[in-house]
């Protein structure tokens, strides 16, 4: 089965300053994708960045990319210029590139606060 | 605009009674899903059902029912059998196949609390 580790429970950063909020990821399929998602107090989930893993070009999203290393089977997310909105839970999360409606296998999640 | 309707915001359940989560999605979407979240847990899959009248167990089953008899419906029953249901309960749906526009849709959740 797969499995999505996120090792940082919370993370804080300056307002815009950058930060990195790790992921790894277990798997032994060639194809899949890879995802974060973003969670505000509001508790909506909102999709920050996704990236397919036959592509080698990392995904940029304005202030956000990702750092997708597949042989180490490692997907952070880089968030750049950090805004006081950007404060929320992070989630990364998994999902095989079948054509069966394959599910989202999701990590712990990163708590996310940015200091003014 | 298309989206995923959850209702109730919030809901209280009693000890014994079962309890029905709604979620109504207008995206045309085929698959949908059901997650539960607990702190420190992240997001588990209870059950998901990728056509009408098809679903299929997740990682956390046991407790709870669903059905799938509408393609924009996707019911979640909380029973008694669920020892320990307080939780935020979202559901999902997604396009049956990949494509570029490729991930959830996640809808508003379900505060859930056991009185």
């Amino acid at each position: 089965a797969q499995t999505v580790t996120q090792s940082q429970p919370e993370m804080s950063v300056q307002e815009a300053e950058t930060v990195t909020l790790s992921c790894t990821y277990d798997t032994s399929e060639s194809d899949y994708y890879l995802f974060w998602y973003k969670q505000p107090p509001s508790r909506q989930m909102i999709l920050v960045i996704r990236q397919e893993a036959y592509k080698q070009q990392n995904a940029t999203e304005n202030r956000f990319s990702v750092n997708f290393q597949k042989a180490a089977k490692s997907f952070s997310l880089k968030i750049s210029d950090s805004q006081l909105g950007d404060a929320a839970m992070y989630f990364c999360a998994y999902r095989r590139g079948e054509t069966s409606g394959s599910r989202l296998t999701f990590g712990e999640g990163t708590q996310l606060t940015v200091n003014p | 605009d298309g989206g995923i309707t959850q209702s109730p915001k919030y809901l209280f359940r009693k000890e014994g009674q079962n309890v029905t989560l709604s979620c109504e999605q207008n995206l045309n979407h085929d698959a949908m899903y059901w997650y539960r979240q607990d702190p420190g847990q992240g997001l588990r899959l209870i059950y998901y059902s990728q056509i009408v009248n098809d679903f299929q167990k997740g990682d956390i089953a046991e407790g709870y029912s669903v059905s799938r008899e509408k393609k924009e419906s996707f019911p979640l029953t909380v029973t008694s059998a669920q020892k320990n249901p307080t939780a935020f309960y979202l559901c999902a749906s997604s396009i049956y196949t990949p494509s570029p526009n490729y991930g959830y849709t996640f809808g508003s959740g379900t505060r859930l609390t056991v009185v």
